[in-house]
């Protein structure tokens, strides 16, 4: 099976430019999920996805940042404009509806590394 | 809201002995799972155990187990045996069952073996 799929695993950028990520989710997870994790704290969740609606975006910064999850499968997150703040590792997760024996873990991508200069 | 707190940002220890690391949580929701995940240095998070609230038993994974106190809001993670190959980051989270599952995370510990 493969994996949560995500691109570009590094960015660098100057500040006030704009900067786009993308995850493709485990087939069939309906839930996915954005998290920022700055260096040397745990992630913290920006934004999720239950199918292509939000279930909660309370700590997405929505004057600079956005995401979407059209057609409930892959999706975008983007930074517009980038702040020296941003810098961070964008890691995107799924997880498949809790049903059953099925625990709820989340299955992480390898992440996308912004460094904003 | 929900809150993990990891309390340890760094601990050493001894190829093939055990060690434990701490995290507490906070939540008033009676129903909740309880996560450990690993992070090497690589930067992608794998999932080692998972401990519901309800479960009467602690979980077990090989060679993790997690030291479950409810009435403590506790949920440690034991490995036992260490080897060099278990140097990374521990992140303990929650995901809360009435939340539509957003899951919260402590800010982790670097642990290192040492040889």
């Amino acid at each position: 099976e493969a994996g949560v799929a995500q691109s570009p695993r590094y960015k660098i950028i100057e500040k006030r430019q704009s900067v786009a990520f993308w995850c493709n989710p485990i087939s069939g997870h309906a839930t996915l999920y954005w998290y920022q994790q700055i260096l040397g704290q745990g992630p913290k969740l920006l934004i999720q996805f239950q199918n292509n609606g939000v279930v909660d975006d309370s700590q997405l910064p929505k004057d600079r940042f956005s995401a979407e999850r059209l057609k409930g499968v892959d999706s975008t997150l983007k930074i517009q404009p980038a702040k020296l703040e941003d810098s961070a590792v964008y890691l995107c997760a799924s997880s498949p509806l809790r049903q059953g024996a099925n625990t709820g873990e989340l299955f992480f991508g390898e992440g996308s590394r912004l460094t904003v200069l | 809201a929900q809150k993990i707190t990891q309390t340890q940002p760094g601990m050493f220890v001894q190829e093939k002995e055990a060690v434990t690391l701490d995290c507490t949580y906070d939540t008033s929701d009676p129903s909740y799972g309880l996560f450990w995940y690993k992070q090497p240095s690589s930067g992608e998070m794998i999932f080692l155990i998972y401990q519901g609230s309800y479960d009467q038993q602690n979980a077990t994974e090989g060679r993790y187990s997690l030291n479950f106190q409810k009435a403590r809001k506790s949920a440690n993670l034991v490995i036992s045996a260490s080897q060099l190959g278990d140097s990374a980051m521990y992140f303990c989270a929650m995901r809360v069952n009435t939340n539509a599952g957003k899951s919260t995370f402590g800010d982790g510990t670097t642990l290192t073996v040492k040889p």
